[in-house]
């Protein structure tokens, strides 16, 4: 089983749809869980992390950690042409060493105007 | 503005030559990471470093080799012993290793 598993996508949505994209993982020492948004030829960029379980709300977007079912979820309302990218999540244990830090493959997001 | 600031941008290997690509950082992280990354796949680890003068090898590791001198500095060497060395090549840092990381922009390494 692999340690992180994301929805492969592509994924296309209309402008101002709810978007939902999902990461399952297996390894239960995750304390770390993050979100990265990755423009075509950029450095992934830190979207949002949390600590534990839990939700964690910034703008448009929403991060949700369900510890005991291993999932977690990124979502964007009200998405924008400008969030067509890829995204990555990511998760860690504290303090976790290279291969305790591992990211999924990543979903492309294309949002038609 | 802190961050993180990879140079080159692009870079283009001959055959049979090492090439160094550049990661520096002014957030005063601790660790440091390399990361390759193909088209349509995702992050590889090459190296990390949890601390000046400490590094670790990665998943891939073989035909790489890096330093860390200074906190503010982790150079990756790609050897003529990297035989498929065409990708992007990310830098990345955290505060201490297992918290979030931020990425640099990346360096696009070629053969000629």
């Amino acid at each position: 089983q692999k340690e992180v598993e994301q929805d492969p996508g592509p994924l296309s949505v209309p402008e101002g749809a709810i978007v939902s994209l999902n990461c399952t993982y297996s390894n239960s020492a995750f304390q770390y869980f993050m979100w990265y948004r990755q423009y075509s030829r950029k450095g992934p960029e830190l979207l949002m992390y949390t600590y534990s379980s839990g939700n964690k709300e910034d703008g448009r977007f929403t991060a949700q950690v369900d510890k005991s079912s291993k999932y977690i979820s990124l979502f964007i309302r009200d998405s924008q042409p400008s969030d067509s990218a890829t995204y990555l999540c990511a998760m860690s244990a504290v303090r976790g060493y290279g291969q305790n830090f591992v990211f999924g493959p990543g979903t492309r997001l294309s949002v038609l105007p | 503005d802190g961050g993180i600031t990879q140079s080159p941008k692009y870079l283009f290997r001959k055959e049979g030559q090492n090439v160094t690509l550049s990661c520096e950082q002014n957030l005063n992280h601790d660790a440091m990471y390399w990361y390759r990354q193909d088209p349509g796949q995702g992050l590889r680890l090459i190296y990390y470093s949890q601390i000046v003068n400490d590094f670790q090898k990665g998943d891939i590791a073989e035909g790489y080799s890096v330093s860390r001198e200074k906190k503010e500095s982790f150079p990756l060497t790609v050897t003529s012993a990297q035989k498929n060395p065409t990708a992007f090549y990310l830098c990345a840092s955290s505060i201490v290793t297992g918290q979030p990381q931020h990425f640099g922009d990346g360096t696009r390494l070629s053969i000629l």
